[in-house]
């Protein structure tokens, strides 16, 4: 079956650690997408990117970077700059030129103690 | 910029009942509108879309419809279950692949169905 996966789904690190949430799909979709939740809170965009080798910061990209070196692959590393980490993040693909609905993963609940 | 303001939770209804949860939005261009459910824990699910004035999305009882002239996007569904209990966002997305096509999301919208 096609779909997004994100690993792991609970992952607790230390003040002052980088950690890194993966995200794959095997939907061949062209753009990609990192999403942070805070409770009681919508949606904001980190980062996304629509072709390999290529990615933009979104709303609150301070404190987390990316990479897109496969298609299939969008990985976010949470850096020590990152005030306030803990948070449900949310990755999701999209099929450029198909519409512009994106379809997400399961999520990463990160929390930093 | 654009903008997505939903109706505040959290709503509480009873089997049966109708459900409506509105969205309106801001738009500097002509948006596609979604509807996604998050089941606690979980990622998001795409419930419906509309991608022109006065398309109406429906999917699994819910129905929506794409109100240009008072720029709503309201999500009904005429007799919930239990199992519609979950928390509800209202998106829009710029119809441009330049600006990376990113959705903007309402707050979301708890609901919870009593049996």
């Amino acid at each position: 079956d096609g779909g997004i996966t994100q690993s792991p789904k609970y992952l607790f690190r230390k003040e002052g650690q980088n950690v890194t949430l993966s995200c794959e799909q095997n939907l061949n979709h062209d753009a990609m997408y990192w999403y942070r939740q805070d409770p009681g809170q919508g949606l904001r965009l980190i980062y996304y990117s629509q072709i390999v080798n290529d990615f933009q910061k979104g709303d609150i990209a301070e404190g987390y970077s990316v990479s897109r070196e496969k298609k299939e692959s969008f990985p976010l590393t949470v850096t020590s700059a990152q005030k306030n980490p803990t948070a449900f993040y949310l990755c999701a693909s999209r099929l450029r030129d198909r519409g512009y609905e994106q379809y997400f993963g399961p999520g990463t609940r990160l929390t930093v103690t | 910029g654009n903008s997505v303001t939903q109706m505040e939770g959290p709503v509480t209804l009873s089997e049966e009942a109708f459900l409506t949860i509105n969205c309106t939005y801001t738009a500097t261009g002509y948006p596609s509108l979604f509807w996604y459910v998050q089941y606690p824990g979980e990622g998001l699910q795409l419930l419906l879309k509309a991608t022109k004035a006065d398309d109406k999305g429906s999917n699994k009882g819910f129905e929506a419809t794409y109100r240009k002239e008072t720029t709503s996007f309201h999500l009904e569904k005429g007799s919930v279950q239990v199992s519609d209990s979950a928390v509800y966002f209202c998106a829009l997305s710029e119809q441009q692949e330049t600006s990376g096509s990113r959705l903007t999301f309402g707050e979301g919208t708890q609901l919870t169905v009593n049996p």
